[in-house]
């Protein structure tokens, strides 16, 4: 069974530019969250999507969108980026969107803005 | 709103010591309670969850963790820690049941270990 795989591992992006990052979900799960984790601090949801449906979104503003594809992978597209936006984004995929399934992590993609 | 406090950012243990994490959340109701583990360069790693039933829940590797609703707590404890538990721990908390299971994280506590 492969796991959640994001790509690319590391990204160098300078401000004002925009940037695509990829997420496969685990086999047979079809719910798909972001985190954005900032160096020294936690995860932060970003936003989920179950079904290719945003299913929820955290206190990130509009620059941030998604896109959840029929085979449940994922891509976090982040326009018009900012030095704060430099971070560890996390993409984790469950069997659904209940309190009970498990989130599965993929390893994160660095982003450094300049 | 929900929210997670760590209140050690680093903690030092020798190898074969016992480990406490500590863990407080805010939240209205009962939540839904993780403690999730990152190593360098890896994704989180669940290693164990509180949704309800025995306040005390064993995880993998070892770990368990005991919540307790009067203090808001969900303290992370081993008996003997290994060289290979150093990592950084995170807390987390779910708004449980049907409302989803978008976590909240702490901020984070690194272990280190001394040999």
């Amino acid at each position: 069974e492969t796991g959640v795989t994001q790509s690319p591992t590391h990204l160098i992006k300078t401000r004002g530019q925009q940037v695509t990052l990829r997420c496969s979900s685990q086999s047979g799960h079809n719910t798909v969250s972001w985190y954005q984790q900032a160096l020294g601090q936690g995860p932060q949801f970003i936003f989920q999507y179950y079904r290719e449906e945003e299913n929820g979104r955290g206190n990130f503003p509009p620059r941030f969108s998604g896109l959840q594809f029929p085979n449940y992978s994922s891509e976090l597209n982040v326009n018009a980026l900012e030095l704060d936006d430099s971070a560890l984004y996390l993409c984790a995929s469950s069997p659904g969107p209940r309190g009970v399934d498990e989130q599965f992590f993929g390893p994160g993609t660095r982003l450094t803005v300049l | 709103a929900q929210s997670v406090t760590q209140p050690d950012i680093h903690i030092t243990v020798s190898e074969g010591a016992s480990l406490e994490l500590r863990c407080n959340y805010s939240y209205g109701a009962t939540p839904y309670l993780f403690w999730y583990v990152q190593s360098p360069g890896q994704g989180l790693q669940l290693l164990l969850k509180y949704f309800s039933g025995d306040t005390l829940v064993q995880g993998i590797k070892g770990f368990e963790a005991e919540f307790k609703r009067s203090q808001s707590s969900f303290n992370l404890r081993k008996p003997s820690v290994h060289w290979s538990d150093a990592a950084e721990y995170f807390c987390a908390v779910g708004p449980g049941s049907n409302a989803g299971n978008m976590l909240t994280f702490g901020g984070g506590t690194r272990l280190m270990v001394k040999p």
